[in-house]
């Protein structure tokens, strides 16, 4: 069974400094993993993914994430948070087996305050 | 490039009532992904259709069903509705199944049951 954990409900960062969303995940065989962001009243829009490869992997709007096999992390940061990027945040694992189709497991979501 | 659509936005309905969503993914994608997302147990895998033939199917009550036409649209029927159906209703798209593609997401449907 897969499984993803993100550890904080609510992280809160100043404009300017840098951003960590955290995310641990449990899978049987090797992962696909992304992450996605949700703004109010919206669906969720597509940061990045890691798929194969370079640790770091970098997405859209300054994002990067970064793959730890070892202690099956892949954490989501951002060097320099904008207030815009307040919003909800989901971790999510799929198989890469694909016995499960397209089948995501999401974490709980982390939400992501940036304070003027 | 139209993004995933989903109809209607909002829908409010009575226990025991049922009702459909409808989908049209990305043009060229034939996968298509139902989640539902609630404060309580966030987001839920429903299921997933790829070429007409539901692919996979989550834990939910076989009230919760499916089907995808051959121009990919899907559609999401749930019968006698409870109040705890209430929710947010999310379609996503991609062009393979199984594959590392990522998903693309509509923005979803509100569904209230009262």
């Amino acid at each position: 069974a897969q499984s993803v954990a993100q550890p904080e409900d609510q992280v809160n960062v100043a404009e300017g400094n840098p951003l960590t969303v955290k995310c641990t995940y449990s899978v049987s065989g090797n992962p696909y993993l992304f992450w996605y962001v949700q703004y109010p009243n919206r669906g969720l829009q597509f940061l990045l993914k890691y798929i194969t490869g370079d640790n770091l992997v970098k997405g859209s709007y300054g994002f990067e994430a970064e793959f730890n096999k070892s202690q099956t992390s892949f954490h989501l940061k951002k060097p320099s948070a904008l207030v815009s990027d307040s919003a909800l945040y989901f971790c999510a694992v799929r198989d890469m087996m694909g016995a499960a189709g397209n089948k995501l497991t999401f974490g709980g979501g982390t939400r992501v305050l940036v304070k003027p | 490039k139209a993004g995933v659509t989903q109809t209607p936005r909002y829908l409010i309905k009575t226990r025991g009532q049922q009702v459909t969503l409808s989908c049209s993914p990305i043009s060229g994608h034939r996968s298509v992904s139902w989640y539902q997302q609630t404060p309580g147990q966030g987001l839920q895998f429903l299921f997933e259709y790829f070429s007409e033939t539901q692919r996979n199917k989550g834990n939910f009550p076989g009230r919760f069903s499916g089907r995808q036409f051959s121009n990919s649209r899907s559609e999401m029927n749930v019968s006698t509705l409870e109040l705890g159906d209430s929710a947010l209703y999310l379609c996503a798209s991609s062009f393979r199944t199984s594959g590392s593609d990522e998903q693309f997401f509509g923005p979803g449907t509100r569904l209230t049951v009262l």
